[in-house]
């Protein structure tokens, strides 16, 4: 069984606020890293597949960064803006995609 | 805009009673995926097709189905549902890239078993 962990589970920041939050899977066997960004009674929407170890990604005011040899990746959002409350998952690519349970961001107006 | 529709969106059905939800997709992806997330858990993978070829997930219940009569459409038949499957299903697709693939989901179905 696969372990695809996320911290923390939610978290509430202040508008304008930057953030950031883990995923940590195993470090062996890795094809990919998968970030998805869910708002609620919305579909799961791909925010990056990350491959290379060192990889760093940017989207607007998000980034992601990898380490695959210890197994990690970060999620960073800088100036938090309510439009990003949504819960954030990460998936582990082998044979297949092995979801972390999210984290849950809020942002307080 | 190519998208990947689930209908319902709501399903409640009764404890026994078979359900069936549906997919569709049109980004003409040969994959698709069936995930199950009950509350507060990652979504777990059901099954998935490659084409025409289904792969059932080891620890999927015999009690959940799938068909997929064409490339834009994929079922998930519950036959007997019990309380323990009342979830949310999402379903997906993808291009078969195994490094970088990116799955698309459906805003999900939310099943009640009453």
């Amino acid at each position: 069984i696969l372990n695809v962990e996320q911290s923390p589970q939610s978290l509430h920041v202040q508008e304008g606020d930057s953030t950031n939050f883990t995923c940590s899977f195993p470090s062996s066997n890795f094809y990919a890293l998968h970030w998805y960004r869910w708002e609620t009674a919305k579909s799961p929407e791909a925010l990056f597949v990350m491959t290379l170890n060192g990889d760093e990604k940017k989207k607007g005011r998000i980034s992601a960064t990898l380490n695959t040899k210890e197994g990690y990746s970060y999620l960073y959002i800088k100036g938090s803006q309510p439009e990003d409350s949504a819960t954030y998952l990460c998936a582990f690519r082998n044979e297949k995609l092995t979801f972390g349970t999210g984290t849950r961001l809020t942002i307080i107006p | 805009d190519a998208m990947v529709i689930q209908n319902p969106r709501y399903q409640v059905t009764q404890f026994g009673k078979p359900v069936t939800l549906s997919c569709s997709q049109t980004l003409n992806h040969n994959v698709m995926y069936w995930y199950q997330q009950k509350s507060s858990q990652a979504p777990k993978l059901l099954f998935h097709y490659y084409d025409k070829d289904f792969n059932n997930e080891a620890d999927t219940p015999d009690n959940f189905q799938s068909r997929r009569p064409n490339t834009s459409f994929c079922f998930l038949d519950i036959r007997s549902p019990g309380l323990g499957d009342a979830a949310m299903y999402l379903c997906a697709t993808s291009r078969d890239d195994p490094y970088t693939d990116t799955q698309y989901f459906g805003p999900g179905t939310r099943l009640t078993v009453l």
